[in-house]
């Protein structure tokens, strides 16, 4: 089955950007989805990339997608204290499961 | 439109009781699917239901876990006996009936402990 790993801790000082990566096994996914999780809090959708795109940009977030090493990336330009949380980089499993979701990476955004 | 509902969002059990968490999906969603959160984890998948069938459990363990997503009310996660393993939070997501998965909508989860 899938297999989905990140990196678990990232600190960032406000204003710079962070880049959030990950890497999946199962190259037959379509979508690649990065969630978002506040503390105390459900999961949020943050953005996804379909398989047949390279990178994708909405507002501060881009997100850049390596299919040839299995690698998706999640950048988050100018970013701000509201911006900590743990992100997750989830990807549909074959066959008929759903997502399967990495450990996340809690972004510590410094002032 | 209200989102997805869990209650109660803090459960507390004492080891060997029954922990019942509650699922209402979004307005119009038929389809619900239940994750579990161990801490320092991310998501595992458990179980994926429609109204009245259960389509993929394969995340389920054997014993003592049970869901349900019955013809009218909410969709519910059961277990029986609980152990402090068992102490994790809960999510479940809905999503419309044409499934697209960037269309799973998370509850605020339902935080279990076993005392």
């Amino acid at each position: 089955g899938e297999d989905v790993e990140q990196s678990l801790f990232l600190s960032v000082r406000e204003g710079d950007s962070s880049v959030i990566n990950c890497t999946y096994t199962d190259s037959s996914s379509t979508y690649l989805y990065w969630y978002k999780q506040e503390p105390g809090a459900g999961l949020q959708l943050l953005t996804y990339i379909f398989s047949n795109m390279d990178m994708k940009q909405d507002q501060r977030l881009t997100v850049l997608l390596n299919k040839k090493d299995k690698h998706l990336s999640l950048r988050i330009a100018d970013t701000q204290t509201g911006d900590s949380a743990i992100y997750f980089c989830a990807v549909p499993n074959s066959g008929n499961t759903p997502l399967v979701f990495g450990k996340g990476t809690r972004l510590s955004v410094i002032a | 439109n209200a989102g997805v509902m869990q209650n109660p969002r803090h459960l507390v059990r004492r080891r060997g009781q029954e922990a019942r968490l509650r699922c209402s999906p979004m307005k119009g969603h038929s389809h619900v699917y239940w994750y579990r959160q161990l801490p320092e984890e991310g998501l595992k998948f458990m179980v994926y239901l429609q109204k009245e069938n259960i389509i993929d459990e394969s995340g389920m363990p054997k014993e003592r876990f049970s869901a349900e997503f019955p013809k009218e009310g909410p969709s519910i996660l059961r277990i029986q006996q609980v152990v402090r393993g068992d102490s994790a939070a809960y999510f479940c997501a809905s999503s419309p009936p044409l499934q697209r998965w960037d269309e799973q909508y998370f509850g605020p989860g339902t935080r279990l402990t076993v005392t």
